[in-house]
């Protein structure tokens, strides 16, 4: 199993929708979740940490469930602009590990 | 101000040619990083810095050596450049030393491309 896994996509997604992806990691004793986002020829930039009770911020909800070793984020009623490819990360034994990212297309 | 700058954004160099991409961050950050994200957009970390001391080395050739001349500047020399070379690099810092709970900020990479 890898360490860090997402499914690539791309989910093509119509506007307004409400879409989810999960990331699953191997390594169970991992301490820090985040997503982040990665525009086409862009840099990540951190869209949110994630929690094991689960957090929320506006139209985003990130959740955290360590018995299956996944996390997930939800968005609703999505925009064109949240079109990008998502980025799960994962800490543990210090290690920073990225999953390769799910890409999105929202379509107008 | 940007927080996070790396220079140059584009670097088209041939084989077996020596570059140097640099990195400065003034977010008062102790960790500094480099990442390599290769055609196939897979992010990985290369090296680590805390306070100017090493602190990860991946699996990296070592024609690839990173330099921090103070805790605001990484830089990455890289010797006898080869094709596989090519990719976006990425510097990146955070505030904390050890990796738990690290919020990464990232400069907007360096395009490398190797003839």
């Amino acid at each position: 199993r890898k360490e860090v896994e997402q499914d690539p996509g791309p989910f093509n997604v119509p506007e307004g929708a409400t879409v989810a992806f999960n990331c699953t990691y191997s390594n169970s004793a991992s301490q820090s979740f985040f997503w982040y986002r990665q525009d086409c020829r862009k840099e990540p930039k951190l869209l949110m940490s994630v929690y094991s009770s689960g957090n929320e911020d506006g139209r985003f909800t990130a959740q955290l469930n360590r018995a299956s070793q996944y996390i997930s984020l939800l968005i609703r009623d999505s925009k064109l602009s949240d079109s990008a490819t998502y980025l799960c990360v994962v800490i543990g034994d210090d290690k920073i590990i990225f999953g390769k990212g799910t890409r999105l297309h929202i379509l107008p | 101000d940007t927080a996070v700058s790396q220079t140059p954004k584009y670097l088209v160099t041939q084989m077996g040619n020596d570059k140097s991409i640099k990195c400065e961050q003034n977010l008062g950050h102790d960790t500094m990083y480099w990442y390599k994200q290769d055609s196939k957009k897979f992010l990985k970390i290369m090296f680590s810095y805390n306070n100017k001391e090493l602190i990860i080395n991946e699996t990296v050739p070592n024609r690839f050596s990173p330099k921090s001349p103070d805790k605001a500047h990484l830089n990455l020399h890289i010797n006898s450049l080869e094709l596989g070379d090519s990719a976006v690099y990425f510097c990146a810092s955070s505030q904390v030393g050890r990796a738990a709970n690290e919020k990464l900020f990232f400069g907007s990479g360096t395009q490398l491309s190797v003839l």
